[in-house]
């Protein structure tokens, strides 16, 4: 139980585009769910954090309109990254809290990861 | 306000030897700490958690870890490594000890910077 996938597991893509990675709760119904990026050889850095049917809280040095976050049913959210730039290449992985359950334990469920590359 | 420090960006030992991955938290409330091992390419596995019950945690894969309030550390630990476990290690607190006060929470995860564990055979 309690898996998260995402797709693609990895996209190419060129500067100017925008390019939509999903994560979704397979078993579970996930009230909230987190959006982190990875850098090489760094550590997690959250981005935002998206509660079901209410608009993201985005950390500080986040463009939200840059890193735009949907989270529209309780097995569904979607991290869109507008106008991507090379910069922007990175490894970004999502993560979901059960509802109810672990969730009062904190345990997040993180899916595979999406590998974005801009050219 | 919540960090994470893990001593040793890189750790490597032979396979069988002890294994000790350090790792310091602050937080402003009772912290909920966990490890987490990620392989190359992939998402993260929950390897243990601490949630305010036992201060010595056994996870999976052999690993446990104490949680030592005075210290203010939670380090991993195995007895004898393995080969399978070279991967990254990321130890984590999270604000969610913070609900016992009143306080509201999402519970946000803050990373600690990782540790290579490398095996030699």
């Amino acid at each position: 139980g309690a898996v998260v996938s995402q797709h693609p597991s990895w996209v190419i893509c060129k500067s100017g585009t925008s390019v939509k990675i999903e994560c979704r709760s397979l078993d579970f119904q996930a009230t909230t769910m987190f959006w982190y990026r990875q850098f090489p050889k760094q550590s997690l850095m959250l981005m935002a954090t998206s509660n079901e049917g209410s608009k993201a809280t985005y950390e500080q040095g986040v463009e939200k309109d840059k890193f735009l976050i949907n989270h529209a049913s309780l097995t569904l959210s979607t991290l869109t990254v507008t106008s991507a730039h090379p910069e922007d290449s990175s490894f970004y992985i999502c993560s979901a809290r059960e509802r109810g359950g672990l969730a009062g334990l904190g345990e997040q469920f993180f899916g595979p990861g999406t590998r974005l590359t801009v050219l | 306000a919540q960090s994470v420090t893990q001593l040793g960006s890189h750790v490597s030992v032979s396979e069988g030897a002890l294994v000790l991955l350090r790792c310091n938290y602050s937080s402003s409330v009772p912290p909920y700490l966990f490890w987490y091992v990620q392989y190359p390419n992939q998402g993260l596995q929950l390897l243990l958690k601490y949630t305010s019950a036992a201060t010595l945690v056994k996870g999976i894969n052999g690993f446990e870890a104490e949680f030592k309030k005075s210290e203010t550390s939670f380090h991993l630990t195995k007895p004898s490594a393995h080969m399978s476990d070279a991967a990254e290690y990321f130890c984590a607190v999270s604000d969610l000890g913070g609900r016992s006060a009143g306080g509201t929470s999402y519970g946000k995860l803050t990373f600690g910077q990782g540790t290579i564990l490398t095996v030699h055979p």
